[in-house]
């Protein structure tokens, strides 16, 4: 069964740092990756997806990582500002598990001014 | 694009009494999913439905659940009869073909007295 984890749980930074979140999981064999940001009392919203094919994706300030057969995902994010501040989870769409998703715990971050 | 549209967005029930939460996917989406998150479980899958047709419900926790998806615009999650223990954030999310980006909806926050 595909596990999904991310370190650390908890992160704060001063403004202006750049930063890596981390993502890991147990089986190899999957579909795609996808990053999200959750702010409070709101749903998930989708930041990159990375096919298995892929290597990178880039949006603005950030950038996600995937190396499956290490079965890890990095999302930089670069310049860090106040706004930044959410909760950041990554899922994991298997080969095998029809359109379902796993996912990590989550990383919640902290961009102090 | 309206998003995944939930409603209501915050519901407060005593233990006991039936609770309906109504999901409308984007228009054109095909996959449908329920999610329940809370602090101790993160977010859990419930079920999820192909084409209004359920396909894996192994995370519904109890027949007090159920879920129906009587045409593509529209779902429904029951919970009959209501426990304090199901206290949450309910999300519905929904997607188009298989491996694409999933959307959320901003969920709904059950609380049961």
């Amino acid at each position: 069964k595909q596990e999904v984890t991310q370190i650390p749980a908890a992160l704060s930074v001063p403004e202006g740092e750049n930063l890596v979140l981390n993502c890991s999981f147990t089986d190899s064999a999957i579909y795609n990756l996808q990053w999200f940001r959750q702010d409070p009392g709101k749903g998930l919203t989708s930041l990159l997806l990375i096919q298995s094919s892929q290597r990178e994706q880039t949006s603005g300030r950030l950038n996600a990582s995937l190396d499956k057969s290490s079965g890890r995902s990095t999302l930089y994010i670069a310049a860090s500002q106040p706004g930044d501040s959410a909760t950041y989870l990554c899922a994991v769409r298997d080969n095998n598990a029809g359109n379902m998703l796993t996912f990590g715990g989550g990383t919640r971050l902290m961009v102090k001014p | 694009d309206a998003g995944v549209i939930q409603s209501p967005r915050h519901e407060v029930t005593e233990m006991g009494q039936e609770v309906t939460l109504r999901c409308k996917p984007i228009s054109g989406h095909n996959s449908l999913f329920w999610y329940r998150q809370t602090m101790m479980r993160g977010l859990e899958l419930l079920i999820y439905f192909n084409n209004n047709v359920p396909i894996d419900d192994s995370g519904m926790p109890e027949d007090r659940f159920s879920a129906k998806m009587p045409n593509a615009s529209f779902s429904t999650l029951k919970i009959q009869p209501s426990e304090p223990r199901d206290s949450a954030v309910y999300f519905c999310a929904s997607t188009s073909l298989f491996g694409s980006p999933l959307h959320f909806g901003n969920g709904t926050r059950l609380t049961v007295t």
